[in-house]
């Protein structure tokens, strides 16, 4: 498997455009997980889903926010309008059950968006 | 309260000797901990996991994690470093309010410079 797969790497952006990220996770995993990591605030679960229903959006920070799952394979992360304090790296991770081992959670390689 | 401690900001060590990279928990119920580690410019990347039985679990790049249940840590251990190990390193706990659920609960991290 090619792992969590997240597009694209870097996002260069003027405020107030919109800004979409978007993540393949790993096929079969049932998890799927945003967060943002910055140097201020360290690494924040933004939302996860499970088997595609958003669970717990609460770390979403504010209606400029929103993410979708609308399959297995797919989801997206937007934030319309875009402000520079958005600037972060984006992750997104999934995870699953692996056999005999429980549960193993992974992430993706991040999305770098800076905006101007 | 479900938490998470890494009471050290900056662990420096010399190549060749042991590292301990350290972490605290506080849960209800059975833990179940995870260590990850971040490159520079890369996303986290799984290191080892411990669920039950053997307290003591090995993961990748030799190093392995000591479950105390009585001390309610989960110390990240190597017994020679390397000055590639130098990264930030997270310990994580599984949350277990409202269910078993998926979602972990991430440490500040713990950066590890390892001198040559």
């Amino acid at each position: 498997d090619a792992g969590v797969i997240q597009s694209p790497r870097h996002e260069v952006t003027e405020m107030g455009q919109e800004v979409t990220l978007r993540c393949k996770p790993i096929s079969g995993h049932d998890y799927l997980f945003w967060y943002r990591q910055t140097m201020m605030r360290g690494l924040e679960l933004l939302i996860y889903f499970n088997n595609n229903v958003p669970i717990d959006d609460s770390g979403m920070p504010e209606d400029r926010f929103s993410a979708k799952m609308p399959n297995a394979s797919f989801s997206t992360l937007k934030i319309q309008p875009s402000e520079p304090r958005d600037s972060a790296v984006y992750f997104c991770a999934s995870g699953g059950w692996v056999g005999g081992g429980g549960y193993e959670q992974y992430f993706g390689p991040g999305t770098r968006l800076t905006v101007t | 309260a479900q938490s998470v401690a890494q009471p050290e900001d900056q662990v420096n060590v010399a190549e060749g000797n042991p590292l301990t990279v350290k972490c605290t928990y506080s849960v209800s119920g059975n833990p179940y901990l995870f260590w990850y580690v971040q490159y520079p410019n890369r996303g986290l990347q799984f290191l080892l996991k411990y669920i039950t039985g053997d307290n003591l679990v090995k993961g990748s790049y030799g190093f392995e994690a000591e479950f105390n249940k009585s001390q309610t840590s989960f110390h990240l251990k190597k017994p020679s470093a390397l000055v590639s190990d130098s990264a930030l390193y997270f310990c994580a706990v599984r949350d277990r309010r409202g269910g078993a659920t998926n979602k972990l609960i991430f440490g500040t991290g713990t950066l590890l410079a390892v001198q040559p």
